[in-house]
């Protein structure tokens, strides 16, 4: 079945520790994204990829990195940096038809708590 | 500055019924708008969605409106049944031909059908 998959779901880490969510698409889809949802908020773009090996800085891409070597991965990292990290991340992908209609769909989710 | 608001956090209506959803926005820019919904721990799952071309989009149950005079844009469930329960998010986002999708995320309406 085709899809997105993301690891852990649930993830916990000391302060001052660097983490790294996984994101897995085998959708072909081409464009990959990172969300962050925090209690009563929509989401918020981190970083977004069009393309392997290029990406751009989302609304909240402060204290975070990410990386795109194969089309159908697209790692996040949160590091020591990030003021807030405990959030839940969502992951997403979608076509580029440039028709309009590049739906993005999304993972199940990562939750990660910092201690 | 959110161009892209729920105003009512939460929604309770009786099974059968019909459940409005409302969402507005103030970036201009905006030619496509999106329906998500969610449930807890979860990724969020497309509903539907309208282009800027258009007033109206059916599918089944649900149907969405948009008035870009007013820069408004509503769901409507009908009738509405218990397992319609989630938080619904609106997403805007502007197209640029051959680019990923940035889009813009209001914060959420709870909807609790009651049988």
């Amino acid at each position: 079945d085709g899809g997105i998959t993301q690891s852990p779901k649930y993830l916990f880490r000391k302060e001052g520790q660097n983490v790294t969510l996984s994101c897995e698409q085998n959708l072909n889809h081409d464009a990959m994204y990172w969300y962050r949802q925090d209690p009563g908020q929509g989401l918020r773009l981190i970083y977004y990829s069009q393309i392997v090996n290029d990406f751009q800085k989302g609304d909240i891409a402060e204290g975070y990195s990410v990386s795109r070597e194969k089309k159908e991965s697209f790692p996040l990292t949160v590091t020591s940096a990030q003021k807030n990290p405990t959030a839940f991340y969502l992951c997403a992908s979608s076509p580029m038809t440039g028709s309009g209609a590049d739906t993005q769909y999304f993972g199940p989710g990562t939750r990660l708590t910092v201690l | 500055d959110q161009q892209v608001k729920q105003n009512s956090p939460s929604l309770s209506v009786q099974e059968g019924r019909i459940s409005i959803l409302n969402c507005d926005y103030t970036n201009s820019m905006f030619d496509y708008f999106l329906w998500y919904k969610k449930y807890p721990a979860e990724g969020p799952t497309f509903l539907i969605s309208i282009s800027s071309i258009k007033d109206k989009n059916e599918d089944g149950r649900f149907t969405v409106f948009l008035n870009k005079s007013a820069k408004h844009l509503s769901l409507h469930i009908v009738p509405s049944q218990p397992g319609d329960s989630a938080v619904y998010f609106c997403a805007a986002g502007v197209d640029y031909s051959g680019s990923a999708r940035q889009l813009t995320f209001g914060s959420g309406t709870q909807l609790t059908v009651l049988p």
